[in-house]
C-alpha cells in the first residue's frame, strides 16, 4: 500500500522555524517528483513546492519563496520542508503529495497529485 | 498563474438526486499534442486529505464509483454526481496540472438536503 506520513508540525511563534518531514512507503520513492500542498483552516488548497525525483529541479509558490526550502533523501525515502521566518498566514495543514505521471499511448500526458498524506498542522501564533 | 473558478460555492442535494459542479479556468488546459485536458477533480471529506476522483477531465480513477463523471474541454468543466449517496457529502476541488504552479478551484461543498 502506498503511504505518506508527515510529521514535524506544531505551534511556532512568528519569525520562527520548523522542519516538516514525510516518510514514504509502498512505492519506489526515488522515481517520483514530490510536492507539498497546504490548506489553511477552513480554506482551500494551495500548492507550496515541488522537488524532482533526483532533486535536480525545485520550485516554490511566490508566497513562500526565499523562506521555505524543499529537500529529499531518497535513501531514507523521505521528503522535507524547512520553513523559516514563519508568518501567521503560513498556518495550515501541510500535505506531502506524490506526483503520478499519466501516460497516453506511450506519451507522457501530465502528472496528477496522488496520493496525499494525512497532513501535519503548522500553527504560527504568538 | 492559471486561475480556477468553481461554482456554486455550495449546494444541497437530496439523496438519489444529481449534483453538478462547474469549474472554469482562466486559460485553456487542453494539451494539443494529445488532446487531453489537464484537469483533475478531488474529493475531500472532513478531517481527510483530498482524494483523486477524475483526471484528464473525464477519466475516472480506479475504484471511483461510476456515479462520478467529468466532462468539458478547454476552459469549462463539470463534475457530475449521479444519484447522490450520503458518503458523497464532501468538498470537491478542481485542479489544473497544465502549468506550474498547479492551481485549485476554491472548492464546492456538497451537502444533503
Amino acid at each position: 500500500e502506498v503511504q505518506l506520513v508527515e510529521s514535524g508540525g506544531g505551534l511556532v511563534k512568528p519569525g520562527g522555524s520548523l522542519r516538516l518531514s514525510c516518510v514514504a512507503s509502498g512505492f519506489t520513492f526515488s522515481n517520483y517528483t514530490m510536492n507539498w500542498v497546504r490548506q489553511a483552516p477552513g480554506k482551500g488548497l494551495e500548492w507550496v513546492s515541488y522537488i524532482s525525483s533526483t532533486a535536480t529541479y525545485v520550485d516554490y509558490a511566490d508566497s513562500v519563496k526565499g523562506r521555505f526550502t524543499i529537500s529529499r533523501d531518497n535513501a531514507k525515502k523521505s521528503l522535507y520542508l524547512q520553513m523559516n521566518n514563519l508568518k501567521a498566514e503560513d498556518t495550515a495543514v501541510y500535505y506531502c503529495v506524490r506526483e503520478r505521471i499519466l501516460w497516453f499511448e506511450d506519451l507522457l500526458s501530465g502528472a496528477v497529485f496522488d496520493p496525499w498524506g494525512q497532513g501535519t498542522l503548522v500553527t504560527v501564533s504568538s | 498563474d492559471i486561475v480556477m473558478t468553481q461554482s456554486p460555492e455550495s449546494l444541497a442535494v437530496s439523496l438519489g438526486e444529481r449534483a453538478t459542479i462547474n469549474c472554469k479556468s482562466s486559460q485553456s488546459v487542453l494539451y494539443s499534442s494529445n488532446s487531453k485536458n489537464f484537469l483533475a477533480w478531488f474529493q475531500q471529506k472532513p478531517g481527510q486529505p483530498p482524494k483523486l476522483l477524475i483526471y484528464w477531465a473525464s477519466a475516472r480513477e480506479s475504484g471511483v464509483p461510476e456515479r462520478f463523471s467529468g466532462s468539458g474541454s478547454g476552459t469549462d468543466f463539470t463534475l457530475t454526481i449521479n444519484s447522490l449517496q450520503a458518503e458523497d457529502v464532501a468538498v470537491y476541488y478542481c485542479q489544473q496540472y497544465y502549468s506550474t504552479p498547479q492551481t485549485f478551484g476554491q472548492g464546492t461543498k456538497v451537502e444533503l438536503k
